[in-house]
């Protein structure tokens, strides 16, 4: 299993301004995600970030907003920049790790952050 | 992806047996059926995941036909901390990331 924490766990921001969220992981993963999940609604995906490489952007998300970085296997910031009201949403950090059991299916299995509560005034 | 459909909500009564089905007619040959917990202000959980047939652990049984098109998540006995929304995900590979949809929001009261 992974364990993953975030910083901060809520944060309440001013418009205009900008928030870098942090996600650590206790151990080496190759693959890490971002999602965002707006008030009462479900995950969806922000972007994909691979260590030593660019991020990859799901359509309606673009770097110059959430800028990422990814400078090791257990560590990566998402920055929600120029934030308005709307940005209001808690962000998750995410990554796939071996699950280590038996049995048939993939071995790996994906691990959720508890997440970053993002109000912006 | 194949898209998974699951009924929007739930109710039971505690230590009710709980069962959730998911359609996903178009599942693929290499796809997995796997199923996340959500509680309030949490990251998602792994409940579960399999191929086909039935599949049991310590928390939930999952049930799979043999055509795939379907599953369903069964929760023994519930309580009211089990209250949470459950998501039904199709998934093929460890380097894909997971698409939720909308899950199941699963009421437990006394």
């Amino acid at each position: 299993s992974a364990v993953i924490s975030q910083k901060p766990s809520r944060d309440i921001c001013q418009r205009g301004t900008s928030l870098t969220i942090q996600c650590q992981v206790d151990s080496q993963v190759t693959m890490m995600f971002w999602y965002r999940q707006q008030p009462g609604q479900s995950l969806t995906l922000i972007a994909t970030a691979n260590q030593g490489s660019e991020a990859t952007y799901e359509s309606g998300f673009v770097i110059d907003k959430f800028p990422i970085s990814r400078p090791n296997l257990t560590f990566s910031t998402l920055t929600v920049s120029n934030m308005s009201p709307e940005d209001s949403s808690i962000y998750l950090c995410s990554v796939v790790s071996p699950k280590g059991g038996t049995g048939r299916g993939p071995q790996e299995t994906q691990y959720f952050g508890p997440g970053t509560r993002l109000l912006v005034l | 992806l194949a898209k998974t459909t699951q009924p929007i909500s739930m109710d039971s009564y505690e230590g009710q047996e709980v069962n959730i089905t998911c359609s996903h007619n178009n599942i693929a040959t290499n796809d997995y059926i796997t199923w996340y917990q959500q509680f309030p202000s949490q990251g998602p959980r792994f409940i579960i995941q399999g191929y086909k047939t039935k599949v049991t652990n310590e928390v939930a049984s999952l049930f799979i036909p043999a055509d795939r098109k379907s599953s369903t998540l069964s929760l023994p006995r519930v309580s009211l901390s089990d209250t949470a929304v459950y998501y039904c995900l199709v998934r093929n590979s460890g380097n894909t990331p997971l698409v939720f949809g909308k899950g199941t929001r699963l009421s437990v009261i006394a």
